[in-house]
């Protein structure tokens, strides 16, 4: 089945240390997303490829970075975690379709910063 | 002002009810309007797209009202795996239509 995978599930990471996440998809979508989505709150987008164009939110933190090597692929490297990044990070695809950018989820990466 | 608008509830209903959420938008570009479902802990699953004419899919309609940028989801015979966070979400419009913007998410628990 087509579908966007997220690798790892669960991350537990130390203050500091360099994590990285990966998303991949089946479903040959030209557009790709990073959340961030903390409890209780909407999902807030950090940056998205457009193809191989790279677009980063104005308030994305710079320890937040992103590579896609290829359309299946995206990575998310946080390059020194803190406290306040222990969060769900969830990849969504996209593809104009009949006029809508409908976006698939992953099933997210679950952050925890000790 | 939040760009798109939900009443966080917990709406609490019996089974066999039905519920509306509502939700506003701010920006009058936007072109595509969604609802997404989120379970606890779960990432969201787009439910159904919008359309202007009002659609309907089983027991869920949705119905958008772009003069006064609303959008509702009306749920019919509530069941218990309707139990989730419902995620009105807007596209920004205009080059950055691939951009999504969601609502907070009205939460929802069906009782038997």
């Amino acid at each position: 089945d087509a579908m966007v995978i997220q690798n790892p599930r669960y991350q537990v990471t130390q203050f500091g240390k360099p994590v990285t996440l990966s998303c991949s998809q089946t479903l040959n979508h030209n557009v790709m997303y990073w959340y961030q989505q903390k409890s209780s709150q909407a999902p807030k987008l950090l940056f998205h490829y457009y193809d191989k164009d790279f677009n980063n939110e104005a308030d994305t933190p710079d320890n937040f970075q992103s590579r896609r090597p290829n359309t299946s692929f995206c990575f998310l490297d946080i390059r020194s975690p803190g406290l306040g990044d222990a969060a769900m990070y969830l990849c969504a695809t996209s593809i104009r379709t009949s006029g809508l950018y409908e976006q698939y989820f992953g099933p997210g990466t679950r952050l925890t910063v000790t | 002002r939040k760009e798109v608008e939900q009443d966080p509830g917990p709406f609490n209903v019996p089974e066999g009810a039905t519920v509306a959420f509502n939700c506003t938008y701010s920006n009058s570009a936007s072109q595509s309007f969604f609802w997404y479902r989120q379970d606890c802990r779960k990432e969201p699953k787009l439910l159904m797209s919008v359309y202007s004419s009002g659609n309907e899919d089983g027991r869920f309609t949705a119905q958008l009202n772009r003069a006064s940028q609303y959008i509702s989801l009306l749920i019919r015979d509530s069941k218990l795996s309707d139990s989730a966070t419902y995620l009105c979400v807007v596209n920004k419009g205009g080059n950055a239509g691939n951009m999504l913007t969601f609502g907070g998410g009205t939460r929802l628990m069906v009782k038997p």
